[in-house]
């Protein structure tokens, strides 16, 4: 069946360096994606989002492309931290008739050397 | 976690007893959902609701039930526990029925024996 996934469970990065998050979904008529990142003992938290009709979105010190040709999603972390120690999911939003339905990947793990 | 409250935090039971878990919000969000989270599988959507009385079966509904009496609160019930509904649950609220974010309540970590 159709599905959202990630290409690498465990990243792991030195301080400072940039972070690139991958993931790849098969629905091409899911049309809002979200990455969320979650802590240990905590829930998701929203990191970013875009819509199907973008292809970049930046928030703070986070960038996500949206490449619908090959459809893969990517979430970048300039100058990573040890707080952006995590894991990262993405989500395929698709809607019906009572909301919209989130799918999700199964996550990467994020990992900050000092 | 954006006014969601899940309750117990943490409980142990054994095999082929009831559970209710809760989830409470003070957003008055109109969408609630219930996911299980299991190490190798993410996020699986269990049950959701789009309003008062109004429930649907998500992925993975089997063994499952839940209710909604109030916008608030949100209940997901285990109606005999199985050593294979050991999970974290987390349920989630979202406003708008297009786009947008689901919030996350914290999670409760059930472990049946």
């Amino acid at each position: 069946g159709e599905s959202v996934g990630l290409h690498l469970p465990t990243l792991s990065v030195q301080e400072g360096d940039n972070s690139i998050i991958n993931c790849a979904y098969s629905n091409s008529a899911s049309d809002y994606f979200i990455w969320y990142k979650q802590e240990s003992g905590k829930g998701p938290q929203f990191i970013i989002d875009i819509r199907s009709n973008m292809d970049k979105r930046q928030g703070q010190r986070v960038t996500v492309l949206l490449n619908k040709t090959v459809k893969h999603l990517s979430l970048q972390i300039a100058a990573t931290q040890p707080g952006d120690s995590a894991v990262y999911f993405c989500a395929e939003n698709r809607r019906n008739n009572a909301g919209n339905m989130l799918t999700f990947g199964g996550g990467t793990r994020l990992m900050v050397k000092p | 976690d954006a006014g969601i409250t899940q309750s117990p935090r943490h409980k142990v039971t054994e095999t082929g007893t009831p559970v209710t878990l809760r989830c409470h919000q003070t957003e008055n969000h109109r969408y609630m959902y219930w996911y299980r989270q299991d190490p190798g599988h993410g996020l699986r959507l269990i049950h959701y609701s789009y309003g008062v009385k109004d429930t649907d079966k998500g992925e993975v509904s089997d063994g499952y039930s839940v209710s909604r009496s109030k916008t608030e609160d949100f209940l997901l019930t285990l109606e005999s526990a199985t050593s294979s509904q050991t999970s974290v649950y987390f349920c989630a609220i979202s406003e708008s029925s297009t786009l947008g974010e689901q919030f996350f309540g914290p999670g409760t970590r059930l472990t049946v024996l």
